[in-house]
C-alpha cells in the first residue's frame, strides 16, 4: 500500500530554518516526481515545489524560490524541503504527494510549519 | 501565472440530489503533448486532499462512479450524480500544464 509520511514541522522565528521529511513507502520511489503542497490554516490548497523522478529537475513556487530547496534520496526512498528566511505568511501544514498525471496522487497526513515571534 | 476560477465557492445540496462544480482556467490546459492537466481533489474535514479525477475525466481507482469530470480547452466542470453525507467537504481543481501548478480557490459542498 502506497503510503507518504511527513515530519519536521515545528514552530520557528521569522527568519528561521526548518528542514521537513517525507518518508514514502509502498512504491518504486525513484519512478516518479514528487511535490510539496501547502495549505494555510482556514485557507486553500497551493502547490510549492516538484522534483522530477532522478532529481535533475526542479521547479517553484515564487515566492518561495530562493529560500526553499526541494530534494530527494532515492535510496532511502525520501523527499524533503530545506525551508529557509522562513516568513509569517509560510505558516501552513505541508503536503508531500506523489505525481502522476499532472497532480499528487497519493499525499501524505501533512505537517504543521508554524512560523511565528 | 494561471488563474483557476472556480464557482460557486459554496453549494448547499440536498441529499440525493446532483451537484456541479465549475472551474475556468485564464489559458488552455491543452499540453504541447496533447494532454489536459486538469485534476479534481475532495478534502473531507480534517483529513488530506484525496485526488477524484485526473486529465479532465479520469476516475482515479476507488473514486465511486457518481463523480464525473468533463470539458476542455479553459472550461471544466465536475459533477456529482448524486450527494451523499460523505461528499461533504472542499472540493479544489488543479491545472498541472503549466508552471507554477495552480488551484482553484476551493469550493465548500454542505448538505441542505
Amino acid at each position: 500500500e502506497e503510503q507518504l509520511v511527513e515530519s519536521g514541522g515545528n514552530l520557528v522565528q521569522p527568519g528561521g530554518s526548518l528542514r521537513l521529511s517525507c518518508a514514502a513507502s509502498g512504491f518504486t520511489f525513484r519512478n516518479y516526481w514528487m511535490s510539496w503542497v501547502r495549505q494555510a490554516p482556514g485557507k486553500g490548497l497551493e502547490w510549492v515545489a516538484i522534483i522530477n523522478d532522478d532529481g535533475g529537475k526542479k521547479y517553484y513556487l515564487d515566492s518561495v524560490k530562493g529560500r526553499f530547496t526541494i530534494s530527494r534520496d532515492n535510496a532511502k526512498s525520501s523527499l524533503h524541503l530545506q525551508m529557509d528566511s522562513l516568513r509569517v505568511e509560510d505558516t501552513a501544514v505541508y503536503y508531500c504527494g506523489r505525481e502522476e498525471y499532472g497532480g499528487p496522487d497519493y499525499w501524505g497526513q501533512g505537517t504543521l510549519v508554524t512560523v511565528s515571534s | 501565472d494561471v488563474v483557476m476560477t472556480q464557482s460557486p465557492l459554496s453549494l448547499p445540496v440536498t441529499l440525493g440530489q446532483p451537484a456541479s462544480i465549475s472551474c475556468k482556467s485564464s489559458q488552455s490546459l491543452v499540453h504541447s503533448g496533447g494532454n489536459t492537466y486538469l485534476s479534481w481533489f475532495q478534502q473531507r474535514p480534517g483529513q488530506s486532499p484525496r485526488r477524484l479525477i485526473y486529465k479532465v475525466s479520469n476516475r482515479d481507482s476507488g473514486v465511486p462512479d457518481r463523480f464525473s469530470g468533463s470539458g476542455s480547452g479553459t472550461d471544466f466542470t465536475l459533477k456529482i450524480s448524486r450527494v451523499e453525507t460523505e461528499d461533504v467537504g472542499f472540493y479544489y481543481c488543479l491545472q498541472g500544464t503549466h508552471w507554477p501548478k495552480t488551484f482553484g480557490q476551493g469550493t465548500k459542498v454542505e448538505i441542505k
